[in-house]
C-alpha cells in the first residue's frame, strides 16, 4: 500500500519563526489533506490540496503531485500554532487515507 | 450545522466487556469513516462505509465491526474488548463530487474523539 512520511518529526520554533513541514508518498494520489490536531486532540481541517497552491492566512501549502510530495508552509508563528500535524492521502479508485505520522510542532513564547 | 459528533466521549471498559460507539453527522455525507489513535502515532482506519447499508475493512480491522443502518450513523462496536484496544477513537465523514477532469474530490471531516480505556 502506499507509505506516508513526514518531516521532521518534531519541531520547536520560537514566536514568530516561519517554518516549513512536508509530506512524502510513494504512489500517485487523488485526495490529499494537512490537519492540525491541536494541544486537545481536536482534528482541524487546513487545506485539500490534491495538487496547486493554496494559502490561509499565514499558512500556505503546496502539492507537487507528480514528484510525490506536499509541503506547509507556516509563516510568523504562534503559539497557538503548536499542536500536531497530519498528512493524508488517498489514492485513486479508493476513499480510504493513510495518515503520515505528523510533525509535532512547538512554538515557544 | 453540529457537523460531525461522537458517543460517548470518555469510556472505561474491563476486559471482555462490550460496548458501541456512535458517530452521527448530519452533512448529509456519503462516506463515513472510523479510525483508531495510539499515543505519538497517526491516526489508522478500522472500518469504512460508502453509503448507508454497505461497510469495508481498512488497516486495522480486527476485532471491532461496524454497522450503517441509517446514512447519517455509523456504529463502531467492540464485542469483547481487549487492552490492545486502548485508544483514541476518531469519526469522519466526507462527500465526493466527481470533477470535470475526471478527478475526483473527496474531504474528510473529523469529530471530537472518543478515549477508551480497557483495564
Amino acid at each position: 500500500g502506499i507509505q506516508v512520511e513526514q518531516s521532521p518529526p518534531d519541531l520547536i520554533l520560537q514566536e514568530g519563526a516561519n517554518s516549513t513541514l512536508r509530506c512524502n508518498f510513494s504512489d500517485s494520489v487523488n485526495n490529499l489533506q494537512w490537519f492540525h490536531q491541536n494541544p486537545w486532540g481536536q482534528l482541524i481541517n487546513l487545506f485539500y490540496i490534491p495538487s496547486g497552491t493554496k494559502q490561509n492566512g499565514r499558512l500556505s501549502a503546496t502539492t507537487v503531485a507528480t514528484e510525490r510530495y506536499s509541503l506547509l508552509y507556516i509563516s510568523s508563528s504562534q503559539t497557538t500554532d503548536s499542536g500536531v500535524y497530519f498528512c493524508a492521502v488517498s489514492t485513486s479508485g479508493t476513499y480510504k487515507y493513510i495518515f503520515g505520522t505528523g510533525t509535532r510542532l512547538k512554538v515557544l513564547a | 450545522n453540529a457537523g460531525v459528533t461522537q458517543t460517548p466521549k470518555f469510556r472505561v471498559l474491563k476486559t471482555g466487556q462490550s460496548m458501541t460507539l456512535l458517530c452521527a453527522q448530519d452533512m448529509n455525507h456519503e462516506y463515513m469513516y472510523w479510525y483508531r489513535q495510539d499515543p505519538g502515532m497517526g491516526l489508522r482506519l478500522i472500518h469504512y462505509s460508502v453509503g448507508e447499508g454497505t461497510t469495508a475493512k481498512g488497516e486495522v480491522p480486527d476485532g471491532y465491526n461496524v454497522s450503517r443502518l441509517k446514512k447519517q450513523n455509523f456504529l463502531l462496536g467492540l464485542e469483547s474488548a481487549a487492552p490492545s484496544q486502548t485508544s483514541v477513537y476518531f469519526c469522519a465523514s466526507s462527500y465526493t463530487l466527481e470533477l470535470a477532469d475526471y478527478t475526483s474530490y473527496n474531504e474528510q471531516f473529523f469529530g471530537p474523539g472518543t478515549r477508551l480505556t480497557v483495564l
